[in-house]
């Protein structure tokens, strides 16, 4: 069965420093999302992307983040400089329409 | 705006014992609504779903009926397992738009044999 994976699956930086992060979505799939999970927090929404352009972004999604699918398959989240509360748990998400499937998430960590 | 709102955690029960964890919502327009679940050390896993009111989705013994009267999607399992210890997540998404999933804020469910 077809599924969102994510690379990598624990990443450790220092604060200020750019992140990337990468998802690949099922691959006929036309949504694709990016929500985050702070330790013992709920999930939050923080952007979609769709036809090659972002949908809706939330609140959390400022300056700093950025999203882009630089080819057929890949799907990145990118954050430009780093915080210490940007720590937190990331999961990628894809649908064809409807119910999402979640990628196993990526851990983030900033020290 | 949309919410969430999950009984609050965590939950601690016996094997074989009879689970209900409370969710309702709050949405404008006529939302899906989803259980999510996370074990540990994993990511989130769609468990069941229900698309219109009066709707039941049901999976691995889990149910939940989507009750539009009193805004709730309460999830419910006759007979839980060691192995369904996990955290549980209600979630939403409204069909307008982005479609993006709006989350509770998850409730831990322990087994104990």
């Amino acid at each position: 069965e077809p599924e969102v994976t994510q690379t990598p699956s624990h990443q450790v930086t220092q604060m200020g420093q750019e992140v990337i992060l990468r998802c690949v979505p099922i691959s006929n799939h036309l949504y694709f999302y990016w929500y985050r999970q702070i330790l013992g927090q709920k999930v939050e929404f923080l952007v979609s992307f769709y036809n090659n352009e972002i949908s809706e972004k939330s609140e959390i999604f400022d300056d700093q983040f950025s999203v882009e699918r630089p080819d057929g398959s890949n799907f990145t989240l990118k954050i430009r400089s780093t915080k210490l509360e940007d720590s937190a748990m990331y999961f990628c998400a894809s649908t064809p329409e409807g119910t999402q499937y979640f990628g196993p998430g990526t851990r983030l960590t900033v020290l | 705006g949309n919410s969430v709102t999950q009984m609050e955690g965590p939950v601690t029960l016996s094997e074989e014992a009879f689970l209900t964890i409370n969710c309702t919502y709050t949405a404008t327009g006529y939302p899906s609504l989803f259980w999510y679940v996370q074990y540990p050390g994993e990511g989130l896993q769609l468990l069941l779903k229900a698309t219109k009111a009066d709707d039941k989705g049901s999976n691995k013994g889990f149910e939940a009926t989507y009750r539009k009267e009193t805004t709730s999607f309460h999830l419910e399992k006759g007979s839980v397992q060691v192995s369904d210890s996990a955290v549980y997540f209600c979630a939403l998404s409204v069909i307008q738009g982005a479609q993006k999933l709006v989350f509770g804020q998850g409730t831990r469910l322990t087994i104990n044999p």
